[in-house]
This record gives C-alpha cells, structure tokens and sequence, in this order.
C-alpha cells in the first residue's frame, strides 16, 4: 500500500468531453506528479505541483491542466478529450522534489 | 533531451535462472535514477533510489547498480512471482521524471 489513491478506478467519455480525475496523496508529501501511460509504454510525465504550484510539465497541450490542495489532495483536468487520450493516468506523490515518487493504481480513461 | 532506453524489452527465464536488465540513460544534472516494477493494469511500485555513480541496492533477489551512462537491475535466481515489467526512470535538473519503455520479464516454473 502505498497511501496514494485514485478515483474512479475506470471512466468511459466520448469525445470533446471533459473529465476530472482525482487523486489522494500520502499525508505529508509536498509534491504530486501525474502521468499517462499508453499500453506497452512507459509512464510520461504531464505536470507536477509542489507545495500547489506547478512546479514542471511535460510535453501536453494546455488542456490538460492541474490543481494541488493543501489537503494534499490533487486533480488532473482534461477539455475536449480526443481518442488518443485514451489511457491510463497515474498520480505520483513524494516528500520533496527529489525523493522518490510513491504512484497510485491509476485510473483507465477511455475515450470514444 | 533527457531520455531513457531499456534493454531488452522483453525476457523470458525459467525459474532460478538468473540475469540483468539494463537502463541506458542521458540527463541533465542527475537527481536520482528510480526502478520500479509494475504489474498488468497497476500503478508502479517502487524498487530503488539510485543517486550516483558506484551506488548500489539490494532487496531479496534484486539488486541495482549505477555508472555515469547506465544502470543495471540483476535479478538473482527469479521466481515466477518476479515475473512483471520493470520501469526505470531518471530526474534531471527540469525535475520531471522520464521514464523508459520498461522490460517485460517472464519467469517460467
């Protein structure tokens, strides 16, 4: 167990949707990172806040954004979801920005 | 660019037959290289920090080295249990973490 939880655990949307994902992380940790994982890929990163800034992001369009609590608890947001976003979306939490990152079980978006 | 390539991208053993799984990477400014298994459908599980060059870890049939331009998971005597694909990620100085393709290991009884 890890302390990180996400929900829901699956979601189906069509597209030119939007989607919110939560995420829940291990009381403590200042920093929570997100990522999409297409099927056979590796994890990529979109963002990461810490302390409830955006603290980096990665190569996605500005409709993929982001908010961090201090209750530590963070949600990613998605506008006119394409089918390409399908995939699963892991959130990622650690003490500081250079500490190892503990994930969650992620959630399975489908987008059709 | 930092990236990351993971070598090779699968391999199949039979029970107690042991090897290594390598992680080639370029960063700017290394803050940590990370291993971590996952299995089908889950989120990652956490292995190993690694932080510089001669560093090692171990943890009951695995165990982590570090150089300057790779790193190699060795895998002692594997388990059908060991069996699941293996990520290894860096931090550069840009603070993300890039992840590579991961290593899909299978342990036949």
């Amino acid at each position: 167990e890890t302390g990180v939880t996400q929900s829901p655990t699956h979601l189906i949307k069509t597209r030119g949707q939007q989607v919110t994902l939560r995420c829940s992380s291990q009381s403590g940790h200042n920093t929570v990172s997100w990522y999409q994982q297409a099927l056979g890929q590796g994890p990529q990163f979109i963002f990461q806040y810490y302390r409830e800034e955006e603290n980096g992001r990665g190569n996605f369009p500005p409709r993929f954004s982001g908010l961090q609590f201090p209750n530590y608890s963070s949600e990613l947001n998605v506008n006119a979801l394409e089918l390409d976003d399908s995939a699963l979306y892991l959130c990622a939490s650690s003490w500081d920005l250079n500490t190892e990152a503990f994930f969650g079980q992620g959630t399975r978006l489908t987008v059709v | 660019e930092d990236q990351v390539t993971q070598s090779p991208e699968a391999l199949r053993l039979q029970e107690g037959e042991s090897s290594s799984l390598n992680c080639s990477y370029t960063v700017s400014g290394l803050r940590g290289l990370f291993w971590y298994r996952q299995d089908p459908g889950k989120g990652p599980e956490f292995l190993f920090t690694l932080y510089s060059a001669g560093e090692e870890k171990e943890k009951e049939r695995l165990k982590a080295t570090l150089t300057k331009k790779e790193s190699f998971l060795h895998i002692t005597a594997p388990k059908p249990e060991d069996s699941a694909t293996y990520l290894c990620a860096v931090r550069g100085y840009n603070n993300d973490m890039r992840f590579g393709a991961g290593t899909r290991l299978t342990v036949k009884p």
